[in-house]
């Protein structure tokens, strides 16, 4: 079945900092993949996704991700972090082909922001 | 107006009661969905209906009854509640291509008593 490994359940960065979160798929044929946000007490918000256009995705809030096909990743980056981007991120897929369609996510990464 | 709204917000309610949540959609979206989050925040599909039409039917207790009236709405009912049904249930929609992300209402926090 089509998964997603999300490395670092929680991660920490300073205020103006560098965000980088890790996202693996598990497939041979690449699938669809999508960034969500979550937070707190709130639904899931989709940041960006990549749907076999172009490998550098960028979406809301700043946030951008590239995937790279070598390396199975669709990682998810923001140069500078705000306060505001205190959240779990979710990356999910869908496959590209075959039976399955539905969406299917990551374990979730929180990340915290210091001031 | 909210694309994808979910009722109630919160549910508190005892063991062995059944309950409904209600999802509504305004989106013009074609398949709809619903997603238990537990306590570690791990998100698990449960059921997908496409036009009215149960579609994806996960792993889960025959006491878990989706009902889909229209496109626009996708209820959930769950008989004889139990301590383990306690989760965030999300609605969500979409287009049913495969590239199209999933729009999600806010969610309904579902604590068993």
């Amino acid at each position: 079945a089509q998964s997603v490994t999300q490395l670092g359940s929680h991660v920490s960065v300073s205020e103006g900092a560098l965000v980088l979160l890790r996202c693996n798929y598990s497939s041979s044929v690449p699938p669809y993949l999508f960034w969500y946000v979550q937070y707190p007490n709130q639904g899931l918000q989709l940041l960006l996704k990549y749907t076999s256009a172009a490998t550098l995705v960028k979406g809301i809030n700043g946030f951008e991700a590239e995937f790279k096909k070598s390396e199975t990743s669709f990682h998810l980056t923001k140069p500078s972090a705000h306060m505001s981007d205190a959240a779990e991120y979710f990356c999910a897929v869908i496959p590209s082909s075959g039976s399955a369609r539905q969406l299917t996510f990551g374990s979730g990464t929180q990340l915290t922001v210091l001031p | 107006d909210t694309a994808v709204s979910q009722t109630p917000k919160y549910l508190v309610t005892q063991m062995g009661n059944d309950k409904s949540i209600k999802c509504e959609q305004n989106l013009g979206h074609d398949t709809m969905y619903w997603y238990k989050q537990d306590s570690k925040k791990f998100l698990k599909i449960m059921f997908s209906y496409n036009n009215k039409e149960l579609i994806i039917n996960e792993t889960v207790p025959n006491r878990f009854s989706p009902k889909s009236p229209d496109k626009a709405h996708l209820n959930l009912h769950i008989n004889s509640l139990e301590l383990g049904d306690s989760a965030v249930y999300f609605c969500a929609s979409s287009h049913s291509g495969r590239n199209y992300g999933y729009t999600f209402g806010s969610g309904t926090r579902l604590t068993v008593v």
